[in-house]
């Protein structure tokens, strides 16, 4: 059972309009959400992070949304460059794992920005 | 600073043998975790040392699996007798007391 899902594997979009990268999760003990962005042949890099206390979190042209009664959060990053085209990782921990800190990942979601 | 390095970066081993992965962490960092993606797919957990804690080991795939962390320092990973699924790019990271993780670049593993 996977407990968090990136439905979709890819999104395309214009440079200079917004992106909206979407993750569920299954889990109500998650209460730790992060983005992470990856380049093809490097590691991922952490992009953003939200605590279940709040319900918005922006960072510059980047601003993650919760939703925990839907159990969805989504990325949003307006607008969009061409350097931002990455696969980008949803991810999600609890504060009451044995194990805080661990996070479970989604599959990722492949953004494309076209000039 | 320094960030999580991780070596080879590159390995190619033929059916049957076994390899060992190396990851550095970051200083100070007293997490850390190894994943494995393999191509077109996400982030697969494999196990999570955290301090002196026994590790969380709960993603490794088989008893082929294991990986042994020196303190708060140096990690390996080692697969015995590889097979071809266990193609895949390793990644480790690691963190402080943060969730965020810093991750290294992945060895990229081809059995054939």
């Amino acid at each position: 059972d996977q407990q968090v899902k990136q439905n979709s594997p890819s999104l395309s979009v214009q440079e200079g309009r917004i992106s909206i990268l979407n993750c569920d999760y299954t889990n109500s003990m998650f209460d730790y959400f992060l983005w992470y962005k990856k380049y093809p042949a490097e590691g991922p890099t952490f992009l953003i992070s939200i605590s279940s206390i709040k319900d918005k979190n922006e960072d510059g042209r980047f601003t993650v949304f919760l939703n925990k009664s839907a159990k969805h959060l989504s990325l949003h990053i307006v607008p969009s460059q061409p350097g931002d085209s990455a696969v980008y990782f949803c991810a999600a921990s609890s504060l009451y794992n044995t194990n805080a800190g661990k996070s479970t990942f989604g599959d990722g979601t492949t953004l494309t920005v076209k000039p | 600073g320094a960030g999580v390095s991780q070596s080879p970066s590159n390995k190619v081993t033929e059916k049957g043998k076994d390899v060992e992965l190396r990851c550095d962490p970051i200083s100070g960092h007293t997490a850390l975790y190894w994943y494995r993606q393999r191509l077109g797919q996400g982030l697969e957990f494999l196990i999570y040392f955290q301090g002196n804690s026994a590790p969380d080991k709960s993603g490794l795939p088989s008893d082929r699996f294991s990986a042994e962390r020196t303190g708060e320092s140096v990690s390996t990973l080692t697969i015995q007798r590889t097979q071809q699924e266990d193609s895949a790019v390793y990644l480790c990271a690691s963190s402080s007391h943060s969730y965020e993780q810093y991750f290294g670049p992945g060895t990229r593993l081809t059995v054939t």
